[in-house]
């Protein structure tokens, strides 16, 4: 399958504790994106690459989540000091920039539950 | 920012019967609408897209509509089948690979 990625796919941990996503696009995919969903809603903007220059953070990103795209391959998402409030579904999704061109095709999601 | 509206919230129709979803959106800068489908434990999945300069678009059961005036886009689906029961979102962008601002989604549920 050439999908989009994520693991782990479900990840339950203790409040304060760290978290770290992983996300590996589609091959030769030159843009990602991270959103996340909470019950009932649609999915928000957290942050997007281009490469690995991260172009844009939304003001959901606090400063206790950060995001990686080392290489302009896979990315990460870390969550430091977990709060209760985090418990979403993480979702990637990644497309092909050519000529401002590109729809974003989602991957499955890390569903983070923090106790 | 956009704020993007969707209703209804639930939608039950008979198979075989027609359903429509609709969306406004508040930013004249955006050119781009997309609706996803999302299944039980999966991530949203594009099913029909429409840009801008285009007011309908349709591929076999599904259409979209678009009114750039009245900032509001629908999407329908005919002939509706069991296996389109799902949340479908809309959303709006500047572009396909600009950060897309979602709905709030309609469950759609197809009775036999």
């Amino acid at each position: 399958d050439t999908g989009v990625s994520q693991n782990p796919r479900h990840k339950i941990t203790k409040r304060g504790q760290n978290v770290t996503f992983r996300c590996d696009p589609i091959s030769e995919h030159n843009r990602l994106y991270w959103y996340r969903q909470t019950l009932g809603q649609g999915p928000e903007f957290l942050t997007y690459f281009q490469n690995e220059a991260q172009l844009e953070k939304s003001r959901l990103l606090s400063d206790r989540f950060s995001a990686e795209r080392p290489k302009g391959s896979f990315s990460t998402l870390e969550i430091q000091r977990t709060e209760q409030g985090d418990s979403a579904m993480y979702l990637c999704a990644s497309s092909l920039v050519l000529a401002g061109d590109g729809e974003q095709f989602f991957g499955p999601g890390t569903r983070l539950t923090v106790l | 920012g956009e704020n993007v509206e969707q209703h209804p919230s639930t939608l039950s129709v008979q198979e075989g019967d027609s359903a429509v979803i609709k969306c406004t959106y508040s930013d004249s800068a955006s050119n781009y609408f997309p609706w996803y489908k999302q299944e039980l434990g999966k991530g949203p999945q594009l099913i029909i897209d429409i840009r801008s300069n285009v007011g309908e678009k349709k591929d076999q059961r599904i259409a979209v509509t678009l009114n750039k005036t009245a900032k509001h886009f629908s999407l329908h689906i005919t002939e509706t089948q069991p296996e389109d029961s799902a949340v479908y979102f809309c959303a709006a962008s500047r572009g396909p690979d600009e950060k897309l601002t979602f709905g709030t989604g309609t469950r759609l549920t197809i009775i036999p």
